[in-house]
């Protein structure tokens, strides 16, 4: 049920776009989006839920695809500070439609961008 | 208004003992989620309790239980403790019922090692 990220890994110079995908084989109800730096806590980036609602960062954009069971994260002209690990989490539909209620994080993909 | 706190944040046991950490959500938030998180495995979930009771759990042996208090405060145990066990275990709480509307919040982990 473990949600799969793609790319494992990516390395950009500033100024640069990437794209993070997270894929699962599983209805979705909702796709989070968490950042964890070295050593610390992961911290909430978005939230995607079906019907096309979206919380969350200002400077970085998601899409969910719900027939595919697929999200994007899209990270644009990148900074030093969008480096570390990103997580996508996702909550599965119960059979009569509503929230499974917790989520299940892929192995994540880290970013490191270079000045 | 304080973050989620753990303790102990680092604990070194030995095959076959048992360890118990503690999670004290934020202030209001009844939904509390265990994770255990090693390297190239991302974020693997343990379990969730919403108000005193277990609502999900992950794929982990019996060993490993949780249980939640009137406060919301919550406990996991490890029994039996194996080399295997070694991790990062993150808590996070949410305020909501659902993880569909409500971002979590990740406590700073305790980093247990066992030899």
């Amino acid at each position: 049920q473990q949600p799969v990220q793609s790319p494992q890994a990516v390395i950009l110079r500033e100024g640069e776009d990437a794209v993070i995908n997270c894929s699962s084989s599983k209805a979705l109800y909702s796709v989070h989006w968490y950042r964890q730096k070295h050593g610390e806590a992961p911290v909430f980036l978005m939230i995607l839920l079906k019907g096309g609602e979206q919380k969350g960062h200002e400077k970085i954009s998601a899409s969910f695809n719900e027939k595919k069971q697929q999200s994007s994260l899209y990270l644009t002209a990148s900074q030093l500070s969008y480096s570390g690990t990103y997580f996508c989490g996702t909550e599965g539909v119960l059979n009569y439609g509503g929230s499974q209620g917790n989520l299940i994080f892929g192995k994540g993909t880290k970013l490191s961008v270079k000045p | 208004k304080a973050g989620v706190t753990q303790t102990p944040r680092y604990l070194i046991k030995t095959r076959g003992q048992q360890v118990t950490l503690s999670c004290s959500p934020i202030s209001g938030h009844r939904s509390v989620s265990w994770y255990q998180q090693t390297p190239g495995q991302g974020l693997q979930f343990l379990f969730e309790y919403f108000s005193e009771t277990q609502r999900n759990k992950g794929n982990f042996p019996g060993r490993f239980s949780g249980r939640q208090f009137s406060n919301s405060r919550s406990e996991m145990n490890v029994s039996t403790l194996e080399l295997g066990d070694s991790a990062l275990y993150l808590c996070a709480s949410r305020g909501g019922g659902s993880a569909s509307h409500n971002e979590q919040f990740f406590g700073p982990g305790t980093r247990l090692t066992v030899l």
